[in-house]
């Protein structure tokens, strides 16, 4: 059974750091992996979508990578701002005909003025 | 586009009463899906449906019904509702099962 666990569970950081979450699974037999962010009371936004054949993707601040042999993901976000205080969650897409997204329960960011 | 669109945003019901969650997306996506998401849990898949016509369980079906007449649609119906269902309901969509997923805002459900 996949198990998705990511550490920190919080973080609280001074504004303009740059930081790294991090997102563990047991099972490397995946076929993407997606990260979202949740801001307290909404829904999740998509924030990058790693295909198994892919090593990393970056979008804006963002940079997540993938290893999948070691089943390790990284989110790394540059110059940290308050408006990027969230909560940020790691999905897994399984192989074969598992349709299923297994979920970590997410690192709760803090970035400090 | 509105993207996924869900309602109701909160409600209350007393044990034993039935409602519908509905979900609605307006990007052509086949794929659709329902979580929810409880303290500690992480999100579980409940229902998933491949198109029209096609539905199938999750992890945790138990007292969910789903059905799926247009593209467009995903209503989840809490049949009997218990205490246990207390939890906030993710619809999600996606143009595949294995492509991009996109989240609704959610709806927070109690079950006094």
């Amino acid at each position: 059974k996949q198990e998705v666990t990511q550490i920190p569970a919080a973080l609280s950081v001074p504004e303009g750091e740059n930081l790294v979450l991090n997102c563990s699974f047991t099972d490397s037999a995946i076929y993407n992996l997606q990260w979202f962010r949740q801001d307290p009371g909404k829904g999740l936004t998509s924030l990058l979508l790693i295909q198994s054949s892919q090593r990393e993707q970056t979008s804006g601040r963002l940079n997540a990578s993938l290893d999948k042999s070691s089943g390790r993901s990284t989110l790394y976000i540059a110059a940290s701002q308050p408006g990027d205080s969230a909560t940020y969650l790691c999905a897994v897409k399984g192989g074969g005909s598992n349709y299923k997204l297994t979920f970590g329960k997410g690192t709760l960011l803090t970035v400090n003025p | 586009n509105a993207g996924v669109t869900q309602t109701p945003k909160f409600q209350v019901l007393k044990t034993g009463q039935s409602m519908t969650l509905q979900c609605a997306q307006d990007m052509n996506h086949e794929y659709m899906s329902w979580y929810r998401q409880d303290p500690g849990m992480g999100l579980r898949l409940i229902h998933y449906s491949v198109g029209a016509g096609i539905t199938d369980q999750g992890e945790v079906p138990n007292g969910y019904n789903v059905s799926r007449s247009t593209t467009e649609d995903f209503p989840l119906r809490l049949l009997s509702a218990a205490p246990s269902q207390t939890s906030v309901y993710f619809c999600a969509s996606g143009p595949y099962p294995r492509e991009e997923q996109y989240f609704g805002p959610g709806t927070r459900l109690t079950v006094t």
